[in-house]
Order: C-alpha cells, then sequence, then structure tokens
C-alpha cells in the first residue's frame, strides 16, 4: 500500500522560501504510470494545484504561482519536494503531497495527509 | 485556465435521498473530469474518476455522468457517512482546476 507523508516547517517567514518534502513509501517513486503533485488549500478554502513532476524529472507549474515554484525529485530517497518562495500570508495553507495516476484518467489516486503552513513573521 | 463551477454551494438532505451536484467546466474537457470527497481534518479521496467509473472501494452508491462540459456526481440512498465536502477537477489540461466544492450535510 503506497502511502505518502509530508514535511517541514509549520512556520515560515514572510519573503522567506518554504520548503515541504513528501515521502513515498510502500512503492517505488521511480514506478511508470505516475506523477507526483502538490496541491494546497487555505482554510475554509477550495483545493490549488501548484504543479507536478514525472519520474524523468519533467515539470508543470500552475501559472499563477509559476515564477515562484520549483519542484523537485530525488529518486534515491523515494521523495519529491516543494519550494515556494517570497512567500506572503497569502501562502498559508494545508499543503498536499498527492500522485496521479494514468490509469485513473490523471486524478489524484493517493494523498499525503496534509501540512499546515503558516507564513507569519 | 479551465474555470470549473459547482452548484449548489451547500446543501442540505435526509438520509435515503437520492442527492445530484453538478460541475460544469468554461470548456470542453471531454472526460476527464474527476470527482471527490473531503471530511473535515482530512485529505480529499478520489471517488470517480474519467466521468463515471468508480474509484476501487468506493461504494456503489456513488455514480457520476456527463460528457464534454457539464457533469454530474448523484449519490443514491444519502448516508451519514456522506457528510463531506465534495469537489470536481478537470484533468484534462494543467493547470489542473477543482470546483469550488459543494457542503453535504444531513438534515
Amino acid at each position: 500500500q503506497v502511502q505518502l507523508q509530508e514535511s517541514g516547517p509549520g512556520l515560515v517567514k514572510p519573503s522567506q522560501t518554504l520548503s515541504l518534502t513528501c515521502t513515498v513509501s510502500g512503492g517505488s517513486i521511480s514506478s511508470g504510470g505516475y506523477y507526483w503533485s502538490w496541491i494546497r488549500q487555505p482554510a475554509g478554502k477550495g483545493l490549488e494545484w501548484i504543479g507536478r513532476i514525472y519520474t524523468s524529472g519533467s515539470t508543470n507549474y500552475n501559472p499563477s504561482l509559476q515564477s515562484r515554484v520549483t519542484i523537485s525529485i530525488d529518486t534515491s530517497k523515494n521523495q519529491f519536494s516543494l519550494k515556494l518562495s517570497s512567500v506572503t500570508a497569502a501562502d498559508t495553507a494545508v499543503y498536499y503531497c498527492a500522485r496521479g495516476s494514468a490509469a485513473v484518467n490523471y486524478a489524484f489516486e493517493i494523498w499525503g495527509q496534509g501540512t499546515m503552513v503558516t507564513a507569519s513573521s | 485556465d479551465i474555470q470549473m463551477t459547482q452548484s449548489p454551494s451547500s446543501l442540505s438532505a435526509s438520509v435515503g435521498d437520492r442527492v445530484t451536484i453538478t460541475c460544469r467546466a468554461s470548456q470542453t474537457i471531454s472526460n476527464y473530469l474527476n470527482w471527490y470527497q473531503q471530511k473535515p481534518g482530512k485529505a480529499p479521496k478520489v471517488l470517480i474518476y474519467a466521468t463515471s467509473s468508480l474509484q476501487s472501494g468506493v461504494p456503489s452508491r456513488f455514480s457520476g455522468s456527463g460528457s464534454g462540459t457539464d457533469f454530474t456526481l448523484t449519490i443514491n440512498s444519502l448516508q451519514p457517512e456522506d457528510v463531506a465536502t465534495y469537489y470536481c477537477q478537470q484533468s484534462h489540461v494543467t493547470p489542473y482546476t477543482f470546483g469550488q466544492g459543494t457542503r453535504l450535510e444531513i438534515e
């Protein structure tokens, strides 16, 4: 059973960089047919897709965040990561990592439990 | 970006009722429409993918239909454990986008 777990600081100062890691267990991040995404959700609000990465390293980002986002993958550690620079209070949210699969129409079939990140001084 | 619009934003129904939630895309997305259920404090869970395919382990009272720009999630015989917020999501093109959510409560 593949599981995802987010980790990283829960508090980030404005103008600094948010860094989160998603660790994949129960399976290999290098398995074909999948992509690895970050999604966020401000308190009481809806879901926003941040971006995705394939095992090849190919990425796609949400244009609304593209200038500030970097997603990377470390297959040796079975992890992928998110960096979001120049954070503001608007970046305060629960951040989820998720696996998307071509087998389910590129839906997000497995999610981490989410981690709350607050941007505040 | 493709805008996804759900209706209603919230609804209340009784146990045993049939509930319908609709989702409209701002442009055609073929069948690349997925539905998620999110319970308070939990991550979303995929219920339906490719418009009408039931994800493994999801009760058969959930079903989906539609094509092009208009889609529907139906819950037959509503159960107390179905209290949640439901989101549609298009996986046709990036940036992937979600509807604003429909909060479902039990009367």
